[in-house]
């Protein structure tokens, strides 16, 4: 079945340190993106991508960095600039435009800084 | 440019019926609606592209106002299953990398 691959489903970082979150697709789509999830917050857009090699920042990509060297896989590199990095992290792809499928999601990696 | 979504929280018994609404400032391409469970995946319910529109089925359905600012979601007769977190997403044009908005969520909580 076609779907959005995450991991880990859970990530313990101390401070300081940098640590990548994995997502993976075989929805043959183009756009993928990352969300961060706060508590009563919904979802903040990271970064976005939707052709191999090329992305854009979203609204809160400080302390975050990503790659998209081929169209499966789309892995989020959390920096130890990133101040309060504890959250929900949400990846997901869609066709290029939005509309007609929506947005599909991987189930998510938690990640606590200890 | 957040879509704003009402209410923030409903608790209903088995079989009662409930509104919620997603506005925007701007008129959108589209509207999305996703639930989520908790600790898992949103998952995609349904899309919305043209004033006037109405879309689903008996149980789960959507509207979405002519001037293309306003959506509900409306659940009737609901059941324990749709329990979760309920968001509007928003597109300003078509293609809309940067320019897709969640809500904040609505939660709905069904009990017996």
């Amino acid at each position: 079945d076609g779907g959005i691959t995450q991991s880990p489903k859970y990530l313990f970082r101390k401070e300081g340190q940098n640590v990548t979150l994995s997502c993976e697709q075989n929805l043959n789509h183009d756009a993928m993106y990352w969300y961060r999830q706060d508590p009563g917050q919904g979802l903040r857009l990271i970064y976005y991508s939707q052709i191999v090699n090329d992305f854009q920042k979203g609204d809160i990509a400080e302390g975050y960095s990503v790659s998209r060297e081929k169209k499966e896989s789309f892995p989020l590199t959390v920096t130890s600039a990133q101040k309060n990095p504890t959250a929900f992290y949400l990846c997901a792809s869609s066709t290029p435009r939005t509309g007609g499928n929506g947005y599909t999601f991987g189930s998510g990696t938690r990640l606590t800084v200890v | 440019q957040q879509p704003v979504q009402s209410p923030q929280a409903v608790i209903l018994r088995e079989g009662e019926d409930a509104v919620i609404n997603c506005s925007s400032s701007k008129a959108l391409y589209s509207v999305h609606w996703y639930r989520q469970k908790h600790g898992e995946a949103p998952v995609f319910l349904m899309i919305l592209l043209k004033g006037g529109e109405q879309k689903g089925h008996e149980k789960i359905s959507a509207s979405f106002n002519e001037k293309k600012q306003q959506s509900s979601l409306y659940l009737t007769a609901s059941q324990l299953s749709y329990s979760g977190t309920y968001f509007c997403g928003t597109a300003l044009f078509s293609n809309t990398g940067n320019q897709f908005y969640f809500g904040t969520g609505t939660s709905l909580t069904v009990i017996p």
